[in-house]
């Protein structure tokens, strides 16, 4: 069964502090995305990435960066956590031509 | 610049009737269309698709009807089961560049099918 897997589900973090959210996929997939969904807001895509070591910004990218060494693996880094970074982050893959997202279960993040 | 609409943030139905849910967008350069269904705490499954090609796409209880000239797609879930309260989320395809895509996503309808 193909996997997008999210390192943690739960995460707290204090203000200020640099933040690691890691995404591992098993599907040799070159496409990789950053995603955070917010009440109301639906889904706004914050990095994406079609190749290792390539990133491109997407829509809400400050405050943000982005890590892809291994094709397998993209990390989303909050260089100092806000408040406002309190959110659920979903990490998704896929094929590149192809239509579809796989997405990881997710990571909601609260930052106090 | 919002290029993919759900207006409605919710829809309550009774378990077997139609839910019927909406999804508008303004940028002609899409090409494909897609739902997502979203539980709380777990991450959106894809659902149901359809090219621009065609105006309609069915998979079992799920039909999924586009409108071009209108720019318009809804998605019919018949009939309607418990099951199927969740999140849905419109989302649209379009080249990103190279054979690179990239979906936008509506902000998403809560769809509650009461027993």
């Amino acid at each position: 069964d193909v996997k997008v897997t999210q390192s943690s589900r739960y995460l707290v973090k204090r203000t200020g502090e640099k933040v690691f959210l890691e995404c591992v996929q098993d599907m040799d997939h070159e496409n990789m995305f950053w995603y955070r969904q917010d009440p109301g807001l639906g889904l706004r895509l914050i990095y994406f990435s079609y190749d290792v070591k390539m990133k491109e910004k997407g829509d809400i990218p400050e405050g943000y960066s982005v890590s892809r060494e291994k094709k397998e693996r993209f990390s989303l880094i909050l260089e100092s956590a806000s408040t406002n970074q309190t959110s659920m982050y979903l990490c998704a893959s896929s094929r590149t031509g192809l239509y579809g997202y796989t997405f990881g279960s997710g990571t909601r993040l609260t930052v106090v | 610049d919002q290029q993919v609409k759900q207006n409605s943030p919710s829809l309550s139905v009774q378990e077997g009737r139609i839910s019927i849910l909406n999804c508008d967008y303004t940028n002609s350069m899409f090409d494909y269309f897609l739902w997502y269904k979203k539980y709380p705490a777990e991450g959106p499954t894809f659902l149901i698709s359809i090219s621009s090609i065609k105006d309609k796409n069915e998979d079992g209880r799920f039909t999924v009807f586009l409108n071009k000239s209108a720019k318009h797609l809804s998605l019919h879930i018949v009939p309607s089961q418990p099951g199927d309260s969740a999140v849905y989320f419109c989302a649209a395809r379009r080249r990103s560049g190279g054979s690179n895509y990239k979906l936008t996503f509506g902000k998403g309808t809560l769809l509650t099918v009461n027993p």
